[in-house]
């Protein structure tokens, strides 16, 4: 069956330094990839979109990759801020499809 | 203006009762979705819905149904509440296609008792 792993352990970092969270699926050949942010008591946000076809996408501080020999995607944040603390969770999807969510990590940036 | 509203946000009801959550979306999408969050923060996707086609998760009791009145609106109504009901129920909408994020409500907090 489709499985899409993130660490469930929280990812604590000091501010300023570029948080790193990885997404790892297996029986799954998805067209696209989304990370989200969730903040307690909140609905996912929508952050970013990787397809099949791309290696890496940035929108400012955010970097996304996806490695589908790998099967896996990572999600940067550079510069971190007590801001960014938050969990940030990864969401696969095929034409036609709904999407398929990890679990999430949880980001605590200390300042 | 919110994009997409549930009401209400938390719910307490008994076991046995049947109850509905409205979710109404002002950014013209095509497509809704229903998700549930589980205590372990798992959203796993319920139903989705276009004025075409319902599309439901096979592991989604009969007991959950979807009705939309309208291209804006996906309600969701629960028959015969039970316990292991209990959890965060999301409204989302999209754009079909690939290019296109989901926008998600704020969450409906269920709890049975």
């Amino acid at each position: 069956s489709q499985k899409i792993e993130q660490n469930s352990e929280a990812l604590n970092i000091q501010e300023g330094k570029t948080a790193t969270l990885t997404c790892n699926y297996t029986n799954y050949s998805p067209a696209y990839l989304q990370w989200y942010r969730q903040d307690p008591g909140r609905g996912p946000v929508f952050l970013l979109l990787i397809r099949e076809n791309e290696k890496e996408k940035r929108k400012e501080r955010l970097k996304v990759t996806f490695d589908t020999t790998l099967k896996q995607s990572l999600f940067h944040i550079t510069a971190s801020q007590p801001a960014d603390s938050a969990t940030y969770l990864c969401a696969l999807g095929n034409a036609g499809n709904m999407l398929t969510f990890g679990g999430g990590t949880r980001l605590m940036v200390k300042p | 203006d919110t994009a997409v509203s549930q009401t209400p946000k938390y719910l307490v009801t008994q076991m046995g009762n049947d109850k509905s959550i409205k979710c109404e979306q002002n950014l013209g999408h095509d497509t809704m979705y229903w998700y549930k969050q589980d205590s372990k923060k798992f959203l796993k996707i319920m139903f989705s819905y276009n004025n075409k086609e319902l599309i439901i998760n096979e592991t989604v009791p009969n007991r959950f149904s979807p009705k939309s009145p309208d291209k804006a609106h996906l309600n969701l109504h629960i028959n015969s509440l039970e316990l292991g009901d209990s959890a965060v129920y999301f409204c989302a909408s999209s754009q079909p296609g690939l290019h296109y994020g989901y926008t998600f409500g704020s969450g409906t907090r269920l709890t049975v008792v």
